[in-house]
């Protein structure tokens, strides 16, 4: 089974400028996260879908984040314009459905902001 | 709100030794808790996960259990080797939604 594809794997930007993160989830999953790790914490969730509706996006900085999960498969997490606290490394995670399942995360995406 | 912390944040120990990697929740109202393994430069892998019906899990050399009422997880890992060097983190599932909250994890170093 294939699992969680990220990409890019690294991407270098200056502040202001803008970023795009694109995730292609397993097969079949229909539940969705895209998680931010800060350098020496662990993952914090951004935004969860299901399907292509929106289950939480509490902590997503609205005013400078964006995602979208056209047609409930693929994924694309925005930033614009970006920040320097925004350099982390940004994971993309599927499950079959979100009550007691197993996530599965892809490599991740390393951003620095300079 | 959820808290989830781990103790300690970095660990080395020689080759040969079990060892023994703590987790704890500050809310005891959760569905599920997992350990995660991540290695530098890449995602995280599930080792195990515990129902919060149930007590521990073990897969292969490792070993997980939970304890809800205290909040605490433990994570048991019997004779190291060099290839379990990784950062370990754990993570409660506390609402409906599935939305994972981590600790901030313990980096373990085993030397041969």
């Amino acid at each position: 089974e294939a699992g969680v594809a990220q990409s890019p794997r690294y991407k270098i930007i200056e502040k202001r400028q803008s970023v795009a993160f694109w995730c292609n989830p397993i097969s079949g999953h229909a539940t969705l996260y895209w998680y931010q790790q800060i350098l020496g914490q662990g993952p914090k969730l951004l935004i969860q879908f299901q399907n292509n509706g929106v289950v939480d996006d509490s902590q997503l900085p609205k005013d400078r984040f964006s995602a979208e999960r056209l047609k409930g498969v693929d994924s694309t997490l925005k930033i614009q314009p970006a920040k320097l606290e925004d350099s982390a490394v940004y994971l993309c995670a599927s499950s079959l459905g979100f009550e007691g399942r197993p996530q599965h995360f892809g490599d991740g995406t390393r951003l620095s902001i300079l | 709100k959820q808290e989830v912390t781990q103790i300690p944040a970095a660990l080395s120990v020689p080759e040969g030794e079990n060892l023994v990697l703590n987790c704890s929740f500050t809310d005891s109202a959760i569905y599920n808790l997992q350990w995660f393994r991540q290695d530098p430069g890449k995602g995280l892998t599930s080792l195990l996960l515990i129902q919060s019906s149930q007590r521990e899990q073990t897969s292969g050399r490792l070993n997980a259990s939970l304890d809800k009422s205290s909040g605490r997880s433990t994570l048991y890992i019997a004779a190291s080797q060099p290839g379990d060097s990784a950062t370990y983190l754990c993570a409660v599932v506390s609402g409906n939604t599935g939305k994972l909250i981590f600790g901030q994890g313990t980096t373990l170093q085993v030397k041969p």
